[in-house]
């Protein structure tokens, strides 16, 4: 399976401190993206890194990629309340043929934020 | 502009009737791919239409079934419910089926079954 897999499984902080997910995938890979997840509703797209990129910034967010490891992690600084949710990992792999249309979800970390 | 719409929000079927989902994807956008999320297995790919023709399409059985119409429109179908098809189903529009212009994902249906 492409499946990725997020580390740790649950995290939780306080608020103003930084909190960091790793993603780690198992296939070679055009890109890899991350989403959050609030309470069971839609899936909203954060960041996308491409394979010949390895930082990418938006705002508090901060996304790094490992090719040779074949893996990613997502830093949120400053973390706040709001940012409670589910955080996922999704590639999409070279293989066009095979793949189009499709993304491959890792399990997800829940990310708990204490005010 | 309008974000990816998905109907109904939830749905409560027994086991054995049929149930149809729709998602309406972003005005312009011609793919949707399909998603089940559970809490076993997680977020599973179903399929992925394009101008109305079915481009890719995950491992699951003939059950579950979907169509696009030429306004993109995409439903799916799931005959002869089981108690396992109560998950989450998303719906991602996108231009053209990969990443480049991006994914949009529906806020999804919550299927219960009975």
């Amino acid at each position: 399976s492409q499946q990725g897999e997020e580390d740790p499984q649950a995290l939780s902080i306080q608020e103003g401190e930084n909190a960091t997910m790793n993603c780690s995938y198992k296939t070679s890979i055009n890109n890899l993206q991350w989403y959050r997840q609030n309470s069971g509703r839609g899936l909203v797209h954060l960041i996308l890194i491409r394979s010949n990129e390895r930082e990418k910034h938006s705002g508090r967010l901060r996304v790094t990629l490992d090719t040779s490891k074949k893996s990613s992690s997502l830093l949120i600084t400053a973390s706040r309340a709001a940012d409670t949710a589910s955080y996922f990992c999704a590639t999409e792999s070279f293989d066009r043929g095979s793949t189009l249309g499709r993304l491959y979800f890792g399990r997800g970390t829940q990310l708990t934020v204490w005010p | 502009k309008a974000g990816v719409t998905q109907t109904p929000r939830y749905l409560i079927k027994t086991r054995g009737q049929q149930v149809t989902l729709s998602c309406s994807p972003i005005s312009g956008h011609r793919s949707v791919s399909w998603y089940q999320q559970t809490p076993g297995q997680g977020l599973q790919f179903l399929f992925e239409y394009f101008s109305e023709t079915q481009r890719n399409k995950g491992n699951f059985p003939g059950r579950f079934s979907g169509r696009q119409f030429s306004n993109s429109r995409s439903e799916m179908n799931v005959s002869t419910l089981e108690l396992g098809d109560s998950a989450l189903y998303l719906c991602a529009s996108s231009l053209q089926g990969d990443s480049n212009y991006g994914y949009t994902f529906g806020s999804g249906t919550r299927l219960t079954v009975v």
